[in-house]
């Protein structure tokens, strides 16, 4: 069955960086991309951006441009996600979700989600 | 890019029908049949209901429905069930491969 298992949680402090993990199995990693999507406290669901997992290319959500990194490592099919000069509005729970495409190359559906790794951010 | 507008809360009685909509724009909602909704539990990963507007992923029941009507998309419940009571968002392709969240609905059930 396809599992999504992510990292534990972190806290970090203001300025800081965080890494987020989320390892895949039971389906064939790079046939699939990778989206990550954030939740703040008692906030709704917000977008990151998506890696593919077949070539490494990446979108990211404008906002974060120039703060986030989207990695894969098709060895331990593994995906991460980079967060560079936290602030506490950084606060939330990170998600990775297979991401699914339409036979037009049109993405469609979030299908699988990982459990979600806790990001504090806090001095 | 706005969220998505989706009514703050819901409710209905066991049994009963309701209807959530997910209001977006002709960059998002309007120009691609590309709506899917999740359900969110506390404390729980969302769950995908339904994806292209109105297909069900397998496994999911028939009590869950979605259509779409210019730039509104709406998910029906059906047969209201006491598990059904959680937060649920709608999402949209809204081009170059990017996508928007809607604020999100908690649905309660009475």
């Amino acid at each position: 069955q396809v599992q999504l298992v992510q990292s534990g949680a972190e806290v970090k402090k203001p300025g800081a960086s965080v890494k987020v993990s989320c390892t895949a199995s039971g389906y064939t990693f790079i046939s699939h991309d990778i989206s990550w999507v954030r939740q703040a406290p008692g906030q709704g669901l917000e977008w990151m951006g998506w890696i593919s997992a077949y070539n490494g290319n990446t979108n990211y959500a404008q906002k974060l441009q120039g703060r986030v990194t989207m990695t894969t490592d098709t060895s331990t099919s593994t995906a991460y996600m980079e967060l560079r000069s936290l602030t506490s509005d950084d606060t939330a729970v990170y998600y990775c979700a297979r991401d699914r495409e339409n036979s037009y190359g049109r993405k469609t559906q979030f299908d699988y989600w990982g459990q979600g790794t806790l990001l504090t951010v806090s001095s | 890019q706005s969220a998505l507008t989706q009514p703050a809360s819901v409710s209905g009685s066991p049994g009963q029908s309701i209807t959530i909509s997910c209001t977006g724009s002709s960059s998002d909602v309007g120009s691609y049949d590309l709506v899917s909704w999740y359900q969110q539990h506390p404390g729980r990963a969302p769950k995908l209901l339904i994806y292209e507007v109105n297909k069900r992923p397998s496994g999911v029941s028939n009590r869950f429905s979605g259509s779409k009507s210019g730039d509104t998309a709406s998910l029906t419940i059906s047969g209201l069930q006491a598990e059904d009571e959680a937060d649920y968002y709608c999402c949209s392709y809204a081009g170059s491969s990017t996508r928007i969240f809607g604020g999100g609905t908690k649905v309660t059930v009475l």
